[in-house]
C-alpha cells in the first residue's frame, strides 16, 4: 500500500535559521513526489516536484527536497527562514497506473519567530 | 498562475438548503478532484473524475454529488445541508501523467463552507 508519512506535526523555527521538513514515502512503484505550501485561507500552492529526474528539487522560494530511495524520503529544506515561510506544508506522492492517485501527508504546520 | 476558479469563497447557509459549489478550470486537464480539509487538519479525497461522464467516490464518505458534463467544470452539490457539512471545500485539476511520472495538481482557493 502506497502512503505518505510526514514525521513532525509542528515545527518552529528563528527567522533567518534554517528549516527542515520531514516526509517519509511508502510506494511499490516509483513515486512522482511534491510539496505544497498552503497559507491561511489559501488554496495549496506547488513548492516543486519529482518526477524520476534530478534527485535534488529546487522550488520556488528558496525551498529545496532531495529523494532518497534508499531511505524512503523526501525532506524540504530551506537554509534560512523568512516570516512569509509560516505556512501548512504537505508532502504528496503519486503513483497507480497513470499516477492517478494523489496521496496527501497529514501536514506540518511552520511557525517562524523573530 | 494556475487557472481553476473557485466560487464562491465563503458560503453561509442555513440546514436543509441544497447548495453547488463551483469549480472552473481552462488548462484542459482531465483530471478533477474535490477534497474536503477541515482547519489546520489533512485534506480527504471525497470526488475525483477522470474525465467527461467519469466520476468516483473518494477515500472519504461524503453526502454530496458531482458531475462532469464538461471537461472544464466539476460542479459539487449537497442537497440538504447540515451543520456537520461546514468545512473548507478545495477544487483540483492535473493533466494525466506519461508511463513514468505523475504531474503537479492545481488547486484553487478553496470555499469555506459554513452551516448554521
Amino acid at each position: 500500500a502506497q502512503s505518505v508519512t510526514q514525521l513532525d506535526s509542528h515545527v518552529s523555527v528563528s527567522e533567518g535559521t534554517p528549516v527542515l521538513l520531514r516526509c517519509n514515502y511508502s510506494s511499490s512503484y516509483s513515486p512522482s513526489l511534491f510539496w505544497y505550501v498552503q497559507h491561511p485561507n489559501k488554496g495549496l500552492q506547488l513548492l516543486l516536484k519529482y518526477t524520476s529526474a534530478a534527485t535534488l528539487v529546487k522550488g520556488i522560494n528558496g525551498f529545496e527536497a532531495e529523494f532518497k530511495k534508499s531511505e524512503t524520503s523526501f525532506h524540504l529544506t530551506k537554509p534560512s527562514a523568512h516570516m512569509s515561510d509560516a505556512a501548512e506544508y504537505f508532502c504528496v506522492v503519486s503513483v497507480g497506473g497513470g499516477y492517478n492517485k494523489l496521496i496527501f501527508g497529514a501536514g506540518t504546520r511552520l511557525a517562524v519567530h523573530p | 498562475e494556475a487557472d481553476i476558479y473557485q466560487t464562491p469563497r465563503y458560503l453561509v447557509i442555513g440546514t436543509g438548503k441544497k447548495i453547488t459549489l463551483e469549480c472552473s478550470q481552462t488548462m484542459g486537464h482531465d483530471k478533477m478532484y474535490w477534497y474536503q480539509q477541515d482547519p489546520g487538519m489533512e485534506l480527504h479525497l471525497i470526488h475525483y473524475s477522470y474525465g467527461v461522464n467519469s466520476t468516483e467516490k473518494g477515500d472519504l464518505s461524503s453526502e454530496s454529488t458531482v458531475s462532469r458534463i464538461r471537461t472544464e467544470h466539476f460542479p459539487l452539490t449537497l442537497e440538504s445541508a447540515r451543520p456537520s457539512h461546514t468545512s473548507q471545500y478545495l477544487c483540483a485539476s492535473r493533466q494525466t501523467g506519461t508511463a513514468t511520472s505523475g504531474t503537479e495538481a492545481f488547486f484553487g482557493q478553496g470555499t469555506r463552507l459554513t452551516v448554521v
